[in-house]
């Protein structure tokens, strides 16, 4: 067990639908980031948080959102699903300055 | 900006062979560097990392040397196991204090008895 925790572990769903990733960092990281995993495109970074602020963004789709609660859990909202959406989709945590600490992830499949 | 050229797989190896993975990379300044491991059906695990020239960073066997005059950090194991079986990540952290990371395509390691 890493520490970072992500739900659901998978995730089947419809195209056009939305769906929500959760991700509980390790105790004590501030910042969490959110990794898009794909066969075509590799590891794609998404989106960071830290400490509740937004602090930098990658390739993240307009479709596509975050946020970091105040508890310091985050969520990925996904919308208007697209066949191409369908990826593992990892958070990872960690404590500036230091490498990061990645959750199991949760595959995502849009039919 | 920031990017990792990481060797393309797959590598396939017997049992006890020895194993390397080229990493170079480009940046500005002198990032901190990291391999990555993935053993199917899991997240990513830090395998090793080094934040400054000529720092040798070493794990279960595995090591890799921070070489700024290449701009490599070549992954090395004397002698490979089943159980080594995965995809390697090389990575970078930018400099900037937004500590993100950019990461190589992975390469894939299958290592046959």
């Amino acid at each position: 067990d890493s520490g970072v925790t992500q739900t659901p572990k998978h995730l089947i769903t419809a195209t056009g639908q939305r769906v929500t990733l959760r991700c509980s960092p390790r105790s004590g990281d501030l910042s969490v980031y959110w990794y898009q995993q794909s066969l075509d495109q590799g590891l794609q970074f998404l989106i960071q948080y830290y400490n509740g602020e937004e602090r930098a963004k990658g390739n993240i789709l307009e479709r596509f959102s975050a946020q970091q609660f105040p508890d310091l859990h985050s969520e990925l909202n996904l919308s208007s699903l697209e066949l191409g959406d369908s990826a593992l989709y990892f958070c990872a945590s960690s404590a500036l300055p230091g490498g990061y600490t990645f959750g199991s992830g949760t595959r995502l499949t849009v039919v | 900006g920031n990017s990792v050229t990481q060797m393309e797989g797959p590598v396939t190896l017997s049992e006890e062979a020895f194993l390397t993975i080229n990493c170079t990379y480009t940046a500005t300044g002198y990032p901190s560097l990291f391999w990555y491991v993935q053993y199917p059906g899991e997240g990513l695990q830090l395998l090793l990392k080094a934040t400054k020239a000529d720092d040798k960073g070493s794990n279960k066997g595995f090591e890799a040397t921070y070489r700024k005059e290449t701009t490599s950090f070549h992954l090395e194991k004397g002698s490979v196991q089943v159980s080594d079986s995965a995809v390697y990540f090389c990575a970078l952290s930018d400099l900037d204090g937004a500590n993100n990371l950019f990461f190589g395509t992975g390469t894939r390691l299958t290592v046959i008895p």
